[in-house]
């Protein structure tokens, strides 16, 4: 079973930041979060990944709060092609283990 | 340049037949695995292999035989095709921080 919690589903004007929020109250401490979107009939791409510290990247910014139970995913200037499913995963660092998937965040971009 | 390629993209066929899909990654990974994703949208992942040997099976039943001719290739193939297996099945390779999909297969068993 998947060990976050996150929202349905959510709309955001296009241009605007769209922060999606989730839930990871059972985080064990080597358990990093990683963010993955799937655009429709595409496969799942990855967005970024931290521990404990937030990170940036070309794509997105990661905001994890000082007790790790939650995080809040960030697009700084949403447009219409992040249109798209968004999931929140707690995993072991490293590349062998399995993704387990929940529900996402569908994310709408309002024009 | 494709990263992790499947084919076919969509494979329609009857009831019984058995089926293979088939997937690449050029990306130098030891790992690759197969997700399927049902009706519903969720996504489970089925098998893992790593360097061509199976390291994780999700109580897949056995008409579903995953093969791994090499680590740039692991193919699926289904015996005996049910209702219950249409979906899209989507192939993906990691190194060390993320999983590399590709663009999936749609089945759909009549």
């Amino acid at each position: 079973d998947a060990k976050t919690t996150q929202p349905p589903s959510m709309d955001c004007a296009e241009g605007r930041a769209a922060n999606l929020p989730c839930n990871h109250s059972t985080i064990s401490g080597n358990e990093y979060v990683y963010w993955y979107r799937q655009i429709h009939s595409q496969g799942p791409q990855y967005i970024i990944h931290g521990l404990k510290n937030n990170e940036t990247n070309e794509m997105a910014s990661l905001i994890i709060t000082e007790d790790r139970k939650s995080s809040t995913l960030i697009l700084p200037h949403a447009t219409l092609r992040d249109t798209a499913v968004y999931y929140c995963i707690v995993r072991v660092a490293g590349g062998d283990d399995k993704i387990i998937f929940g529900k996402g965040t569908r994310l709408h971009i309002l024009p | 340049d494709t990263a992790v390629s499947q084919t076919p993209k969509y494979l329609v066929t009857q009831m019984g037949n058995d089926k293979s899909i088939k997937c690449e990654q050029n990306l130098g990974h030891d790992t690759m695995y197969w997700y399927k994703q049902d009706s519903k949208k969720f996504l489970k992942i089925m098998f893992s292999y790593n360097n061509k040997e199976l390291i994780i099976n999700e109580t897949v039943p056995n008409r579903f035989s995953p093969k791994s001719p090499d680590k740039a290739h692991l193919n699926l193939h289904i015996n005996s095709l049910e209702l219950g297996d249409s979906a899209v099945y989507f192939c993906a390779s990691s190194q060390v921080w993320e999983q590399f999909f590709g663009p999936g297969t749609r089945l759909t068993v009549l």
